[in-house]
C-alpha cells in the first residue's frame, strides 16, 4: 500500500530557472492538493485538482505558479522563473474524493531551495 | 479577519501525563476540523476528524473536543509518551468550500522522561 509519492525530495534551483515538483496520489485516490509550507509558518493551501479539472486554484500565485493532473500520471507542480521567495517545502495530499472521507493524505514533501 | 491559533510556545511535559493542545478560530464557519502530527522533515500524518455537529472524538490515547460556541478545538494525548514528540496541526474546512484545508502554525510537543 504506498502512500502519496512525491519526487524529488530535494530540489536545487538558481533564480530564473524553473522548477517541477511531482505527486503521485495513493492507488483509488483521484484528487489532489498541493500545499505550501514557508519557514516556521502553517501549509497554506494552493491548489485542488482532479483528474484534468483544476476545481481550486484559489491560493495559487497569479504569475509563475502552474499546475495539473493529467489522465496519465502524476500531478505536476510548476514553478517558473523562479525566486528566493519560492523556497518552501511543497506537500501534496490527495484523498478519494469530497465525503468519501474526507481525509487528506500528505505525502513526504518537496524541499526547494533557490539560490 | 480569518485565523486559526494556536499556542505557537513549544509544550514540555513529563512522561506519563496528558497533553492539551489548542486550537482557536475567528471567523470561520468549519464544516469539520482536524488534527495533524508532523515530524521534523516529513509531511503531516492525519490523526482524528471531528465534525461541526460532533462534541467529542477518541481514538486509542487521543481525544478531540469541539466547541462552535467558544469556537475553539482541544487535542488532548493521555498518557504521553517520548515518542509522541512532535508538531501537532489543527486544520478546517469551510462549509460550502470545496475540501481545501486552512491550517494553524502548530504546537511542539515535547515529552520528556
Amino acid at each position: 500500500n504506498a502512500g502519496v509519492m512525491q519526487n524529488p525530495r530535494h530540489l536545487v534551483r538558481r533564480r530564473g530557472q524553473e522548477a517541477r515538483l511531482r505527486c503521485s496520489p495513493m492507488k483509488g485516490h483521484s484528487h489532489v492538493y498541493w500545499y505550501r509550507q514557508l519557514p516556521e509558518e502553517g501549509l497554506k493551501f494552493m491548489v485542488y485538482l482532479q483528474k484534468e479539472n483544476i476545481i481550486d486554484e484559489s491560493g495559487m500565485p497569479k504569475e509563475r505558479f502552474s499546475a495539473e493532473f493529467p489522465k496519465e500520471g502524476p500531478s505536476i507542480l510548476r514553478i517558473q522563473q523562479v525566486v528566493r521567495g519560492d523556497s518552501a517545502a511543497y506537500f501534496c495530499a490527495s484523498s478519494p474524493g469530497p465525503g468519501r472521507p474526507e481525509t487528506q493524505y500528505f505525502g513526504p514533501g518537496t524541499r526547494l531551495l533557490v539560490l | 479577519s480569518q485565523k486559526i491559533e494556536q499556542n505557537s510556545e513549544a509544550l514540555n511535559i513529563q512522561e506519563g501525563k496528558t497533553a492539551t493542545l489548542t486550537c482557536n478560530y475567528t471567523n470561520y464557519s468549519p464544516a469539520y476540523l482536524q488534527w495533524y502530527r508532523q515530524d521534523p522533515g516529513r509531511g503531516p500524518v492525519f490523526l482524528l476528524l471531528i465534525r461541526e455537529n460532533e462534541k467529542e472524538k477518541r481514538k486509542e490515547r487521543l481525544k478531540v473536543t469541539f466547541d462552535t460556541t467558544l469556537k475553539q478545538s482541544l487535542f488532548h494525548i493521555t498518557a504521553s509518551q517520548p515518542a509522541d514528540s512532535a508538531t501537532y496541526l489543527c486544520a478546517l474546512r469551510e462549509t460550502g468550500t470545496a475540501s481545501k484545508l486552512t491550517f494553524g502554525t502548530g504546537t511542539r510537543l515535547q515529552v520528556t522522561l
